[in-house]
Parts: structure tokens; sequence; C-alpha cells
């Protein structure tokens, strides 16, 4: 099946820093991917559609600009939390669409705790 | 506002019976279900996927069905192992019955354990 990878697979930063994670599609390549979050015994929640070449589009409630969103080539997205506060802490996952009914591969997550 | 519910309660059977998790909507006509699989601190990892034309889906010991009267999926893992034992998600695309959006709403989970 596709493979998504993520890095980093967990990081640790202070107050007031940005963190970037990366999302690639290995051995597919995908115009849209998706990120969402999840918090502790919740389940997944959309955060945003990352499409290649154009601006993302942000779920209700999430703030573009703390969560910047770049989708620069076919394998690539990337998610900046900007100046990270502890309530950011949480598990990370993106994902990617295959084939005609959206059957979706996750990448592996990247869990983010802020200090 | 559309919603997904699945047994926020953990399953816990022995190993070489049947489990069976629900998963029920409300206020939505879905063109497909899928249902993920999601291992403590991992990703999803897609299962299957069952339309709305489709009745039942099979794929080695797993079969899924989808009764879009009642608004309810089931998911079965028949000859259950201990390695089975994660939380099952069902999603439905955001879309509706349009399709194909990508967008996905997930249900809390069931965790299902399989003892030896």
């Amino acid at each position: 099946g596709a493979v998504v990878s993520q890095h980093p697979s967990w990081v640790i930063c202070k107050s007031g820093t940005s963190v970037k994670i990366e999302c690639r599609s290995l051995d597919f390549q995908a115009t849209t991917m998706f990120w969402y979050r999840q918090f502790p015994k919740q389940s997944l929640m959309l955060m945003a559609t990352s499409n290649e070449g154009s601006k993302a589009t942000y779920e209700q409630g999430v703030e573009k600009d703390k969560f910047l969103i770049n989708h620069a080539s076919l394998t690539l997205s990337t998610l900046t939390v900007t100046s990270a506060h502890p309530e950011d802490s949480s598990f990370y996952i993106c994902s990617a669409r295959v084939g005609p009914f959206n059957e979706q591969f996750f990448g592996p997550g990247t869990r983010l705790t802020v200090l | 506002s559309q919603k997904i519910e699945q047994n926020s309660e953990a399953l816990n059977i022995q190993e070489g019976k049947t489990a069976t998790l629900t998963c029920n909507y409300t206020n939505y006509s879905p063109a497909y279900l899928q249902w993920y699989r999601q291992d403590p601190g991992r990703g999803p990892v897609f299962l299957l996927l069952i339309r709305e034309n489709e009745k039942e889906k099979r794929k080695e010991r797993l079969k899924v069905t989808f009764d879009t009267t009642l608004k309810q999926s089931l998911f079965h893992i028949t000859a259950s192992q201990p390695a089975d034992s994660a939380t099952y998600l069902c999603a439905l695309d955001r879309g509706g019955g349009s399709g194909n959006t990508g967008k996905l709403i997930f249900g809390q989970g069931t965790t299902l354990q399989v003892k030896p």
C-alpha cells in the first residue's frame, strides 16, 4: 500500500517557539494531503486540507496564522506550529488519499509537547 | 450536525471468538464508510471501505456491513487473535452523498482487547 512518512516522530519545545512537521508521500504523488490533530483519549479532528501549489483550507476554529501549511511539491506537505503554547501539545497526523474512493493512508504521527 | 458514534467502552473478548464493533451515524447520508485500525502512539491504518450500495464486504478475517436504513455499520473480526488488540475507528467523508471531499469525520473509536 501507499506509504506516508512524518518527521519528526516526536518533538519537545519551549513555549513561544515554532515547530515544523514534515509529511511525505514516499511511493506516490499526492496533490492533496490532510492534517489531523488528536488529543489523548479523543478521536482525530481534521485541521486543514493541504493542496499542492495553492493555499491550504482550514477547518472552522483552526487558526491559519498559527498553523502554517505549505505543500510545495507533490510529495511533501509541512505544518508549522508558530509560537507554540502548552495547549498545542497534541498528536499531529497527516494523510493522503489514494484511489477513487478516498482510501486514506496516514503517517505515523508526530507527538508535540510544548513546555 | 453530522455525528458518528462508536461504543466508547472497551470490548474484551477471548482469543478465537468473533469481535463485533458498531458504528452509528446521524444527520448524514454517506456515499461510503471506512474502517481504520489505530495502535497506541501511531497513525490510523486503513482496513476496509464499503460503499452505500454494498451490504457487506470481506477481507480475510474482517467483515463489514453497511445498513443505510439503520444508519449503522458493523465491523467483525472472526477468529480473533491477541494481535488484533487495538482501537478501531470508523470514518465518513464529510461530503456525504456527493462523495468525495477526502475530509473524514471519525468516530471516537472502540478499543478491542483480545485475551489469549
